[in-house]
């Protein structure tokens, strides 16, 4: 069955220091792995995505990923955290780039002053 | 960059009545709207896949004739939620999608069934 855990259903962070927030996935196929930001009563915002090449990805707000084929994992990671980077993350997976996805269930991040 | 307009952001509804929200693509054509429900404290669950000019797409355990869907252009969808109920409110989120290069979030629609 195709699938996205996220073990973290909440994570606290003081300011300042590096986060890393756990996804795993099930996927027959070549998964395409996107990372999202949900602010409360908003949207999504697109952090990064990796469909192939270099497994360490870069995207927007200095937050990177890594896939890692052979745990099926995709991690995503911020070295220093700001107070604004409070959110619910969202991990997802998909067959292509056509943007029908599967979720995770989502981490909470809080950040501490 | 590509941008989605979701309207309205919160609605109230009377138990009984049928509410619309539309998600708009606003500077590009949207070949794919997918609709997602997302329950509070809870991921999103994808509830149907619309493409311009046919049906949408129901995931299982969706009801087709509660939650209509119309993709009538390139840069318009809609989502009826008829004869709402309490259990219905939730949050709705859009995304459109064209030439495969990927999915861009509406802001989302609040609703409120009393």
């Amino acid at each position: 069955a195709q699938s996205v855990t996220q073990p973290d259903i909440h994570i606290t962070v003081s300011e300042g220091a590096s986060l890393e927030l756990r996804c795993n996935y099930s996927y027959g196929a070549t998964p395409y792995l996107f990372w999202y930001v949900q602010s409360p009563g908003q949207g999504l915002q697109l952090l990064l995505k990796y469909f192939s090449g270099d497994t360490l990805v870069q995207g927007i707000k200095g937050f990177e990923a890594e896939f890692k084929r052979s745990q099926s994992s995709f991690n995503l990671r911020k070295p220093s955290v700001h107070w604004s980077d409070a959110a619910e993350y969202f991990c997802a997976v998909g067959a292509s780039n056509t943007g029908k996805l599967i979720f995770g269930q989502g981490t909470t991040l809080q950040v501490k002053p | 960059g590509a941008v989605v307009s979701q309207h309205p952001s919160r609605v109230i509804c009377k138990s009984g009545t049928s509410v619309k929200i539309e998600c708009r693509s606003l500077d590009f054509q949207a070949t794919t709207m997918f609709w997602y429900r997302q329950f509070p404290k809870q991921s999103l669950m994808l509830m149907a896949t619309s493409n311009e000019g046919s049906k949408a797409t129901y995931e299982q355990g969706v009801e087709k004739d509660k939650f209509l869907i119309n993709h009538a252009s390139l840069t318009l969808s809609t989502l009826t939620v008829t004869s709402a109920h309490p259990e219905d409110s939730s949050f709705y989120i859009c995304s459109a999608s064209f030439r495969g290069m990927g999915a861009f979030f509406g802001q989302g629609t609040r609703l409120t069934v009393v």
